[in-house]
């Protein structure tokens, strides 16, 4: 079985310091990664994900996130928030051994102060 | 291209009452995965169907049951709705079975009275 566990569910930043989201893994597989954002009311749109190529994962609007096997992590950075970036974001895992369904975890409501 | 588009947007039952939620999944996706986000937790898998058979199954009672249709749209079934069952539900399409990345739509807040 796979699991998520989501280290923080608030942080907060002010605007212009550096965000990281923090996210360990558990899997029996080799594990597909990925992180996805919610905005109020919204539904989830990819931020980046990881599927056994490069272990550091470039995304959209800045983000990046590095596959730490070892460490079995996959935190989420950015290194200067926007206000835009205030939302819910979600770290999911996912293995084609048990049809590539995605466990996500508990989120993270990312706060940006200005 | 059009995106995963689901229907109603918003919808309100009483308890003991039967709901559908419809979803149309992105242009060339054959697979359809439906979620389940309760309140301030993250989305949860109810199933997923590829080429009009459930493939895979959360833990949900069989009071949840789906279709696909032959152009891949599908539909969520819940039958004697429960407090419980207060959740915005959230379908999410790909290319194919198998294919990690999904593609969700925006939701369908259900609310059971």
């Amino acid at each position: 079985a796979q699991s998520v566990t989501q280290l923080d569910s608030h942080v907060s930043v002010s605007e212009g310091t550096p965000v990281l989201l923090r996210c360990n893994y558990s899997s029996s597989y080799s594990p597909s990664l990925f992180w996805y954002v919610q905005h109020p009311n919204k539904g989830l749109q990819l931020l980046l994900k990881y599927t056994s190529a490069a272990t550091l994962v470039k995304g959209i609007n800045g983000f990046e996130a590095e596959f730490k096997k070892s460490e079995t992590s996959f935190h989420l950075t950015k290194p200067s928030a926007h206000m835009s970036d205030a939302a819910e974001y979600f770290c999911v895992v996912s293995v084609r051994e048990y049809g590539n369904k995605l466990v996500f975890g508990a989120g993270t409501i990312l706060r940006v102060k200005s | 291209e059009t995106g995963v588009t689901q229907s109603p947007t918003h919808l309100i039952k009483t308890r003991g009452q039967q709901v559908t939620l419809r979803c149309s999944s992105q242009s060339g996706h054959n697979t359809v995965s439906w979620y389940q986000q309760a309140l301030g937790q993250g989305p949860q898998f109810i199933f997923q169907y590829y080429r009009e058979e459930e493939n895979g199954r959360g833990n949900f009672p069989p009071r949840f049951s789906g279709l696909q249709f032959p152009n891949y749209s599908s539909e969520l079934n819940v039958n004697a709705l429960e407090l419980d069952d207060s959740a915005l539900y959230l379908c999410a399409s790909s290319p194919r079975t198998g294919y990690g990345e999904q593609f969700f739509g925006p939701g369908t807040r259900l609310t059971v009275l």
